[in-house]
């Protein structure tokens, strides 16, 4: 079992600059989620999908962020133009539907905007 | 009121202590609890979920108390390797959605 793959592992960018996150979610998992992690405000949920729709997108900051799920083992994040406040670990995870199943993450993205 | 709440700590205990955290949670619909461990600059794992009548795995006790909306972490006999931060997760609301605590961090120190 690969886990859920994140790329890439570290993106050092100006601000202004788009940036796209990608993850691959574990295969089966149903369930997908886009987090955000700082010292100061711990995890976040931006996004999550269910069976590749958007359910609740109420985290996500503003419009310069984005998220896509094509299909079932593809998702991205996408900054634009990017910010220093920006700067975090960004963590995809995935479960199965049920809300008893845990969250399996990826190795997340440092991001540092600037 | 945040939605989930725990004591950021850091707890400095001995190595071989007992040591528990709390986490208070503001829904009282919330349904389904897990303690996550993260360990630094790594990604959140699993430890364990908790259950109404409790559970145990090894060292590691997990409990809730709807009565008082807080679910408790006991480690008997700490080891060095429990140093990280350990995340307290309430699913709460409808759909899969899961809301987490901003952490304790434990330092086991020899």
């Amino acid at each position: 079992d690969a886990g859920v793959i994140q790329s890439p592992r570290h993106e050092v960018t100006e601000m202004g600059q788009e940036v796209t996150l990608r993850c691959k979610p574990i295969s089966g998992h149903n369930s997908l989620f886009w987090y955000r992690q700082t010292m100061m405000r711990g995890l976040e949920l931006l996004i999550y999908f269910n069976n590749n729709v958007p359910i609740d997108d109420s985290g996500m900051p503003e419009d310069r962020f984005s998220a896509k799920m094509p299909n079932a083992s593809f998702s991205t994040l996408k900054i634009q133009p990017s910010e220093p406040r920006d700067s975090a670990v960004y963590f995809c995870a995935s479960s199965l539907e049920s809300y008893n199943s845990p969250l399996h993450f990826g190795n997340g993205t440092r991001l540092t905007v600037t | 009121r945040k939605e989930v709440e725990q004591d950021p700590g850091p707890f400095n205990v001995p190595e071989g202590a007992t040591v528990a955290f709390n986490c208070t949670y503001s829904n009282s619909a919330s349904q389904s609890f897990f303690w996550y461990r993260q360990d630094c600059r790594k990604e959140p794992k699993l430890l364990m979920s908790v259950y109404s009548s409790g559970n145990e795995d090894g060292r590691f006790t997990a409990q809730l108390n709807r009565a008082s909306q807080y679910i408790s972490l006991l480690i008997r006999d700490s080891k060095l390797s429990d140093s990280a931060t350990y995340l307290c997760v309430v699913f709460t609301g409808g759909g899969n959605k899961l809301t987490f605590g901003t952490g304790t961090q434990l330092k086991v120190e020899l």
